[in-house]
């Protein structure tokens, strides 16, 4: 049962282009989350999806972010017009049902030049 | 709402030592607790869990944690360090049942030396 697949794993846009991360959960789980980790800092939640729905976004910026979870295929987070405050790393991470054990994918590592 | 407060950024232990990492919560309901350990340019890997009943858990690799409601604490430990161990550690919380985010500490990054 392969893991949580993210790709890529390095992205490097210049500022104002847009950045397209993917997140496939494991196999079985309907339940997406994208978590932001800036620098020496901890891991800060932004979203939470369900196949087709947004069930929490209460960590997404308000502006220029925006994570979709369509029927098929892979969970995306878009980033418009990217600033170098973006650079980060964006960990996604599924579960099989509301509330269970989370597991992780490796990350996109995202630099804004 | 939860928070989490990882004591001490950066924690250095010889090879054989007890490790200590500290972790503490506030959780406005019944908290679900989580460490985790993440290895340089990689993912987050669950090293234990606490969710509900025997308040000492057992994780992989030799670790394990207490939740003192008390206390509000959920620190990690090992008897014996070993050079493998040297990561960065994540304390986290949710609020348990149906709810899902993850509120992380800021992690505390372990040091391991001969």
């Amino acid at each position: 049962n392969a893991g949580v697949m993210q790709n890529p794993r390095h992205l490097v846009r210049r500022r104002g282009q847009e950045a397209r991360l993917r997140c496939s959960p494991m196999k079985g789980h309907s339940h997406v989350y994208w978590y932001r980790q800036l620098p020496e800092e901890g891991l800060k939640f932004m979203v939470y999806l369900q196949k087709e729905n947004i069930i929490d976004e209460s960590g997404m910026p308000k502006e220029r972010f925006s994570a979709e979870f369509p029927k098929e295929g892979p969970s995306i987070l878009r980033i418009q017009q990217v600033v170098r405050g973006d650079s980060a790393a964006y960990f996604c991470a599924s579960s099989p049902r509301q509330g269970d054990e989370q597991y992780f994918g490796p990350g996109t590592r995202l630099t804004v030049t | 709402a939860q928070s989490v407060t990882q004591l001490g950024s950066h924690v250095s232990v010889s090879e054989g030592a007890l490790v200590l990492l500290r972790c503490n919560y506030s959780s406005s309901v019944p908290p679900y607790l989580f460490w985790y350990v993440q290895y340089p340019n990689q993912g987050l890997q669950l090293l234990l869990k606490y969710t509900t009943g025997a308040t000492l858990v057992k994780g992989i690799n030799g670790f394990e944690a207490e939740f003192k409601k008390s206390e509000t604490s959920f620190h990690l430990t090992k008897p014996s360090a070993h050079m493998s161990d040297a990561a960065e550690y994540f304390c986290a919380v949710s609020g348990g049942g149906t709810a899902s985010k993850l509120t992380f500490g800021t992690g505390t990054r372990l040091q391991v030396t001969l």
